[in-house]
């Protein structure tokens, strides 16, 4: 079946740069999601990408994708404590199915 | 309007309960779904419907009601409900099922007591 993983942990200094990983199993992917977490909040979409996109840059984010390697990653440049939050990664398939969720990452930004 | 609205934000309810859980969107979105998120967990689906029909249930309980009454509203209704069902409840829209940009509410978070 379909599976996402995320690492579960990263934690940065203000004013770097975060990249956040995850890696799919189902090659039929269509869509692959970014979505940020806050801590007692609902999820915001973040970004998202076709499958047929290597990379697409909106911002701060820049979402590269490897369909070779089936990994996908979150760039978020300059980050701030604002960004400290839950990302999860999700995919969709064409056709019926949802989205699919990694178990996301926590990001955590040192001042 | 690229909003999915969720009410109530917060409610408690006891075991003995029936309550409701609503959500709204005005996107002209034909696929609409409920998840359950865990604390520290990824949202599990629970429900989907495409065009006002019913199309996955992931094996809910049946103390899970869905009903989705036009293509704009979904609702979730809650009847004798376990502590164990805590949890934040997250609505979510898309275009069509597996399509496109999928919008999430910002949830209801209940507490069964």
């Amino acid at each position: 079946g379909e599976d996402v993983e995320q690492s579960l942990f990263l934690s940065v200094r203000e004013g770097d740069s975060s990249v956040i990983n995850c890696t799919y199993t189902d090659s039929s992917s269509t869509y692959l999601y970014w979505y940020k977490q806050e801590p007692g909040a609902g999820l915001q979409l973040l970004t998202y990408i076709f499958s047929n996109m290597d990379m697409k840059q909106d911002q701060r984010l820049t979402v590269l994708l490897n369909k070779k390697d089936k990994h996908l990653s979150l760039r978020i440049a300059d980050t701030q404590t604002g960004d400290s939050a839950i990302y999860f990664c999700a995919e969709s398939f064409s056709g019926n199915t949802p989205l699919v969720f990694g178990k996301g990452t926590r990001l955590s930004v040192i001042a | 309007d690229t909003e999915v609205t969720q009410t109530p934000k917060h409610l408690v309810m006891g075991m003995t309960n029936k309550k409701s859980l609503k959500c709204e969107q005005h996107m002209g979105h034909r696929a609409m779904y409920w998840y359950k998120q865990k604390a520290k967990k990824p949202p599990e689906l629970m429900f989907v419907y495409s065009y006002e029909k019913l199309s996955i249930n992931e094996s809910v309980p049946s103390r899970f009601s869905p009903e989705c009454p036009n293509s704009s509203l979904l609702n979730l209704h809650l009847h004798a409900l376990q502590p164990e069902d805590s949890a934040l409840y997250l609505c979510a829209s898309s275009v069509g099922t597996g399509q496109g940009e999928a919008f999430f509410g910002q949830g209801t978070r209940l507490t069964v007591v």
